[in-house]
């Protein structure tokens, strides 16, 4: 049983195409996150949802949109892909990080390649 | 604003001790992380310090804070080849936020 889900787990696409990432988690947690992870290995939070609202959102450009439509349910769409876009996006959730020894759980990501 | 630095590569031979430094700047840090991400794979968390402690010991890891300093470091003992892989250091600031460091590749020679 995988606790959190993301789908495609590789996605090949033209720049200028508008994409979406899907994903999924089935611990019951309140707060989801998108992070990206560049070709260096750099992890940066783009967007946080706790019971399907946004609460942290990084400087993303707004071709990004989070959907959230209920709490184990956290999608990324992107439209007008550019080179840059390209990286490995991970999805993470947790209980609630408010209380003591929460921790993130992270999906396997999802490598995206602009072309 | 938070930042966390780590130096981005380690090698080690295999039998010897690992340590893996970090740095951060956001004093109001509640919990600092150790993350391992494999090849492929999501990052998984290998151990967590809050930041009231000043060491914790858990089987052959051991993490090391230094408050004042803002420094810390996990040490990982009889380093193994299944230890390679790319360690991140994590604290949790305000607003529910984790933020992490570039990352430490760990290689282990055999």
């Amino acid at each position: 049983d995988t606790a959190v889900s993301q789908t495609p787990k590789y996605l090949v696409t033209q720049m200028g195409n508008d994409k979406s990432i899907k994903c999924e988690q089935n611990l019951g947690h309140d707060t989801m996150y998108w992070y990206k992870q560049d070709s260096k290995k750099f992890l940066k939070i783009m967007f946080s949802y706790n019971n399907k609202e946004l609460i942290i959102n990084e400087t993303v450009p707004n071709r990004f949109s989070p959907k959230s439509p209920d709490k184990a349910h956290l999608n990324l769409h992107i439209n007008s892909l550019e080179l840059g876009d390209s990286a490995v996006y991970f999805c993470a959730s947790s209980q609630d990080l408010t209380d003591d020894n929460e921790k993130l759980f992270f999906g396997s990501g999802t490598q995206l390649s602009v072309l | 604003g938070e930042d966390v630095e780590q130096s981005l590569f380690l090698s080690v031979r295999e039998g010897d001790s690992s340590v893996i430094n970090c740095t951060y700047t956001d004093s109001s840090s509640t919990y600092l992380y150790w993350y391992k991400q494999e090849p492929g794979a999501g990052l998984q968390l290998l151990t967590y310090i809050f930041s009231n402690m000043d060491m914790k010991q858990d089987q052959r890891l051991t993490v090391l804070l230094n408050k004042k300093d803002k420094h810390l470091s996990l040490r990982i003992a009889d380093t193994q080849t299944g230890d390679s892989a790319i360690y991140f250091c994590a604290e949790r600031g305000g607003y529910q936020k984790v933020t992490f460091g570039i990352g430490t590749k760990l290689q282990v020679i055999p």
